[in-house]
């Protein structure tokens, strides 16, 4: 079954404690991207990466990370997490080129005290 | 900045209406249009797109008509099912990396 994975799907950790949400793709697609969903504001892009060692910061960067090593991964890291990054986060991955939708995972519930 | 809203945040219909969800958006360049669905717990769920050169895409009862003119895009659900209740979500994509700039979502409830 073609899908994007997250893990873990809920997290609840404390304030300066380095977390990792791991992203998993089966598609093959070159693109991947993270987004924060928060209520009243929508779905944020956060950071993208075109192709393996190819990132980008999206429209809400600060605070985390992002590495491409390999094309089916892409793990967003918060080195230092902070109560503001309290959200809901997905993940999503596409082919390049042309117009073709974005298929998204489950996404990962992250509480930050 | 420009921004992709939605003139509806709620939208109550009854089970068999048809339900039509609007969406407005800034960006003259947009080329490419999105309609998600996102239901409680899960992440978006693609329903159906449509092109800038295009102004009506038709699915298994949907409907998205675009007017580039107005800069306005719409959502028709046929015959509208308690299954179809959910946030739904316009996104348009700007330029070469591939980036979507999501409405606010308007949220569908359908009554039986």
């Amino acid at each position: 079954e073609a899908q994007v994975t997250q893990n873990p799907r809920y997290l609840i950790t404390v304030t300066g404690k380095k977390l990792t949400v791991t992203c998993s793709q089966n598609m093959n697609h070159e693109y991947m991207s993270w987004y924060r969903q928060d209520p009243g504001l929508g779905l944020r892009q956060i950071y993208y990466s075109m192709n393996v060692e190819v990132t980008d910061k999206g429209d809400v960067p600060e605070g985390y990370k992002v590495s491409r090593k390999e094309k089916r991964n892409f793990p967003l890291i918060l080195e230092s997490p902070s109560p503001n990054q309290t959200s809901l986060y997905f993940c999503a991955s596409r082919v390049t080129g042309g117009a073709y939708e974005q298929y998204f995972g489950p996404g990962t519930r992250l509480t930050v005290t | 900045g420009e921004s992709v809203g939605l003139h509806l945040p709620t939208l109550s219909v009854q089970e068999g209406d048809n339900s039509i969800i609007n969406c407005a958006y800034s960006n003259s360049a947009s080329d490419y249009f999105i309609w998600y669905k996102q239901e409680s717990g899960k992440g978006p769920q693609f329903i159906i797109d449509i092109r800038s050169n295009m102004d009506k895409r038709q699915g298994q009862r949907v409907t998205v008509l675009l007017n580039k003119t107005v800069k306005h895009l719409s959502l028709q659900i046929a015959a509208t099912q308690p299954g179809d209740s959910a946030v739904y979500f316009c996104a348009e994509m700007t330029g070469s990396n591939y980036k979507l700039t999501f409405g606010k979502g308007t949220l569908l409830t359908v009554n039986p």
